[in-house]
């Protein structure tokens, strides 16, 4: 088990364009969240999948932002038409059935730059 | 509302020195507690966790943290500090799903 992975570690985008990002999670692990970091601050909820479910949704920042779990594996994140605000670290943690944010391991994120 | 506050932005202590980092939070009922460390460049790695129980939670890294129900603080501890403990330390709480963190503090380490 190689834990959780996160591609491409580092993104440099133009303003405006659209952005996708992969995470995939431990294999055993049923629950996949995203979150957002700025600088200087803590992490910041997006969104979770059970599985294929994507039970919280309210909390993506724009309708910019969506999130699929196709299959109940891997997830993506997209950001269209980017803006310099969403310059941030976008991180992918997921845990096991039963666990919840006990059981929390988080991916090395993805930093964004959008110039 | 629920939040988190640490209120120290910056500690820098001397290696080999105690440390304690506070954390308080405002919640509505009895949440998951944790503490986390990131490195520069590195994702989020676990120190320590609680839930229930004994209040003095020990965790990786020579680590421990105490919970004080009545002042609603969950304040984490090291004896000795190593260089290799600079980073930056972030308090979470939540139920169920949802992790909600508090802003970190940046441990400075002076030789």
């Amino acid at each position: 088990d190689t834990g959780v992975s996160q591609d491409p570690r580092h993104k440099i985008t133009k303003r405006g364009q659209n952005v996708t990002f992969r995470c995939d999670p431990i294999s055993e692990h049923n629950r996949l969240y995203w979150y957002r970091q700025t600088l200087g601050q803590g992490p910041e909820f997006l969104t979770y999948f059970q599985n294929e479910a994507q039970l919280e949704k309210s909390r993506l920042l724009s309708d910019r932002f969506s999130a699929e779990r196709p299959k109940g594996s891997f997830s993506t994140l997209e950001i269209q038409r980017t803006e310099q605000g969403d310059s941030a670290m976008y991180l992918c943690a997921s845990s096991g059935p039963g666990q919840g944010i006990y059981g929390y391991t988080f991916g090395s994120g993805t930093r964004l730059t959008v110039v | 509302a629920q939040s988190v506050t640490q209120p120290d932005i910056h500690i820098t202590v001397s290696e080999g020195a105690s440390l304690e980092l506070r954390c308080n939070y405002s919640y509505g009922a009895t949440p998951y507690l944790f503490w986390y460390v990131q490195s520069p460049g590195q994702g989020l790695q676990l120190l320590l966790k609680y839930f229930s129980g004994d209040t003095l939670v020990q965790g990786i890294k020579g680590f421990e943290a105490e919970f004080k129900r009545s002042q609603s603080s969950f304040n984490l501890r090291k004896p000795s500090v190593h260089w290799s403990d600079a980073a930056e330390y972030f308090c979470a709480v939540g139920s169920n799903y949802q992790l909600i963190w508090g802003a970190g503090t940046k441990l400075i380490i002076k030789p």
